[in-house]
């Protein structure tokens, strides 16, 4: 069984400080792994996807995801934060079966 | 290319009643699926349609039922509502075989019902 932890429900960093978000996973397989983003009375939006390629993953926005296996981590970073990344971020899993397990999410808060 | 379409985006029931959620996946898409967001939580797997078939399901009892149309446009239903049920439903389409967890989800929306 598949199953994702995201640590910390609410994040806070200063405009242009790095951010960090941080997700753990467990799966009897090798996993896919995503992150979402969901702002405000809207869909979640795909970020980036690991799908056994690349350990690092580039996605939009500037925001990429390292995938280490040793660790079962697939941290969401950011160099430099904007006003505009101020939303909620999904950490999910997935096996072969195309059911994606989300995580409970981290509330990132953006200080001027 | 349009979107992840869902109807009603809100709507308020009472215990007991039948609601009715539907979905127009997007263009090309042939896979529905359906979570349940509860307030402050993340998206729970209620099932999925590939080809107008049920494709897997989540831990959600029998009163939550859906169907997929051959156009794969799909509603949900949930009968006897319980306060527990108010929660943001979302719809999601993919593309692609069955059975590939690397397909990437478009989500509509949602629609946000309230069980009174």
């Amino acid at each position: 069984a598949q199953s994702v932890t995201q640590l910390g429900s609410h994040v806070s960093v200063s405009e242009g400080a790095l951010v960090l978000l941080r997700c753990n996973y467990s799966s009897s397989v090798p996993p896919y792994l995503f992150w979402y983003v969901q702002y405000p009375n809207q869909g979640l939006q795909l970020l980036l996807k690991y799908t056994s390629a690349a350990t690092l993953v580039k996605g939009i926005n500037g925001f990429e995801a390292e995938f280490k296996k040793s660790e079962t981590s697939f941290h969401l970073t950011k160099p430099s934060a904007h006003m505009s990344d101020a939303a909620e971020y999904f950490c999910a899993v997935s096996a072969r079966d195309d059911k994606i397990i989300f995580g409970k999410g981290t509330r990132l808060h953006i200080l001027p | 290319e349009t979107g992840v379409t869902q109807s009603p985006t809100h709507l308020i029931k009472t215990r007991g009643q039948q609601v009715t959620l539907r979905c127009s996946s997007q263009s090309g898409h042939n896979t529905v699926s359906w979570y349940q967001q509860a307030l402050g939580q993340g998206p729970q797997f209620i099932f999925q349609y590939y080809r107008e078939e049920e494709n897997g399901r989540g831990n959600f009892p029998p009163r939550f039922s859906g169907l997929q149309f051959p156009n794969y446009s799909s509603e949900l239903n949930v009968n006897a509502l319980e306060l527990d049920d108010s929660a943001l439903y979302l719809c999601a389409s993919s593309s692609g075989t069955s059975r590939s967890g690397a397909n990437v989800l478009t989500f509509g929306a949602g629609s946000r019902l309230t069980v009174l």
